[in-house]
């Protein structure tokens, strides 16, 4: 059973560049059949879905959010990365690092990390 | 992109009542739903997938039906520890979408 890991910054400045980490234990991050997302939730709110990576390095991500984002996976350190530019108040959020099969049959997600914008 | 409504947002409901919450997709999304509960400061966890496959360990009162553009996530008789805000999630055309959410609170 996979378990994941969000590390982050808590406190990122407007206008800078926020940098998570989910680190994956319990399975090999290139040799499982899996995908690799974030999700976040402003607080009191609803999930929004950030952006997935799937077998192979083909990366699908919120059009909303597309042009601020860059995801990428550590096969050596057995992470997956997120970045995101340009924070403002709106991008505050508790942010978790998800993994599933294709159907979902099989679904991890991290504890999530909670992240403030402030300067 | 897909649209997902879901309602309702809110409800209040009894011990013992059975819960119906629905979720609309702005197109076919083949058998890519799920459905999630999430609990105060806790993540997400699946109940459903493929519409109607319960993850193991859910409790049967918990049930998903629907297809082509309508998903139904069914509780048949609440408990006291299942008030807590429940979403749908479609996964197809490898584009997210979360329902809005619905938050089931005690009456």
């Amino acid at each position: 059973q996979l378990q994941l890991q969000e590390s982050g910054p808590g406190l990122v400045k407007p206008s800078e560049t926020l940098s998570l980490t989910c680190t994956v234990s319990g399975g090999s991050i290139s040799s499982t059949p899996y995908y690799w997302g974030w999700i976040r939730q402003p607080p009191g709110k609803g999930l929004e879905w950030i952006g997935t990576i799937y077998k192979g390095g083909v990366i699908y991500q919120n059009p909303s959010l597309r042009s601020r984002i860059t995801m990428s996976v550590d096969s050596s350190k057995n992470q997956f990365s997120l970045k995101l530019t340009s924070m403002t108040a709106a991008d505050a959020a508790v942010y978790y690092c998800a993994s599933q099969n294709w159907n979902f049959e099989e679904s991890y997600w991290g504890r999530g990390t909670l992240i403030t914008v402030s300067s | 992109d897909i649209q997902v409504t879901q309602s309702p947002s809110a409800m209040s409901a009894s011990v013992g009542d059975r819960v119906t919450i629905t979720c609309r997709t702005s197109q076919g999304v083949s058998s890519d739903l799920a459905w999630f509960q999430q609990k105060p400061g806790t993540a997400p966890k699946r109940l459903i997938y493929s519409i109607s496959s319960l993850q193991s360990g859910v409790p049967s009162r918990f049930g998903g039906s629907g297809s082509g553009t309508e998903f139904t996530l069914t509780i048949s008789s609440l408990q006291p520890e299942d008030f807590a805000t429940y979403y749908c999630l479609q996964h197809n055309s490898h584009s997210w979408t979360f329902g809005q959410g619905t938050k089931v609170e005690i009456k």
